[in-house]
């Protein structure tokens, strides 16, 4: 089946540095990549939606300038949180799509747990 | 995309079967139930998604009333393995769309 991998799978930094996250499809080419944030005993919340060789489009509420996504190849999309503040401090995953398949199954990574100091 | 209406928690037996209902009483025609499930600390995982007749894989069974504004997912025989979050989703497909979530059933499978 398809594996999305992301790196790393846990991360402490501190208060006000940056922090890049990785997602990779391995096996597979994903035109879209999701961005997902889950706080504890709650449910996932998309954070923003990536496609290859554009710009992440956002969801309400969530700072473009502070979740930098790149999404520069059919196999890699990045996110970058800057200036990272304890309350970023979540459990990030992010998803990718195939391409070419008709129902779209989104399969997921394992998931980076951020923590901030 | 329709809301789900789940029940917050659920227990089992192991090596029982675990039947966890889902209402989606709004669904339109073109849209799919997905069920997906996450184990506490890791990422989602895809189990099945059907339109309208139900569905087996090695995973789980789908049943989808006639009326398709329910449907039950089936874990045959349960085991402690299977204790997770279950999420189930519906949405259309043919289109690359984000998954919303709702809160899920935790499925507890006891020994």
């Amino acid at each position: 089946g398809a594996v999305v991998s992301q790196h790393p799978s846990r991360v402490i930094c501190k208060s006000g540095t940056s922090v890049k996250i990785e997602c990779r499809s391995l096996d597979f080419q994903a035109t879209t990549m999701f961005w997902y944030r889950q706080f504890p005993k709650q449910s996932l919340m998309l954070m923003a939606t990536s496609n290859e060789g554009s710009k992440a489009t956002y969801e309400q509420g969530v700072e473009k300038d502070k979740f930098l996504i790149n999404h520069a190849s059919l196999t890699l999309s990045t996110l970058t949180v800057t200036s990272a503040h304890p309350e970023d401090s979540s459990f990030y995953i992010c998803s990718a799509t195939q391409v070419g398949t008709g129902f779209n199954e989104q399969y997921f990574g394992p998931g980076t747990r951020l923590t901030v100091t | 995309d329709a809301k789900t209406t789940q029940p917050t928690s659920m227990d089992c037996a192991e090596g029982r079967a675990a039947n966890l209902p889902c209402n989606h009483s709004t669904i339109s025609g073109n849209e799919y139930v997905y069920w997906y499930r996450q184990i506490h600390s890791q990422g989602p995982q895809y189990i099945i998604h059907g339109l309208k007749n139900n569905e087996t894989n090695e995973m789980a069974s789908l049943i989808i009333t006639e009326d398709r504004k329910s449907s039950t997912l089936i874990l045959p025989h349960a085991t402690l393995r299977d204790t997770a979050v279950y999420y189930c989703i519906v949405r259309f497909s043919g289109s690359a769309r984000q998954l919303t979530f709702g809160s899920g059933t935790q499925l507890t499978v006891l020994p």
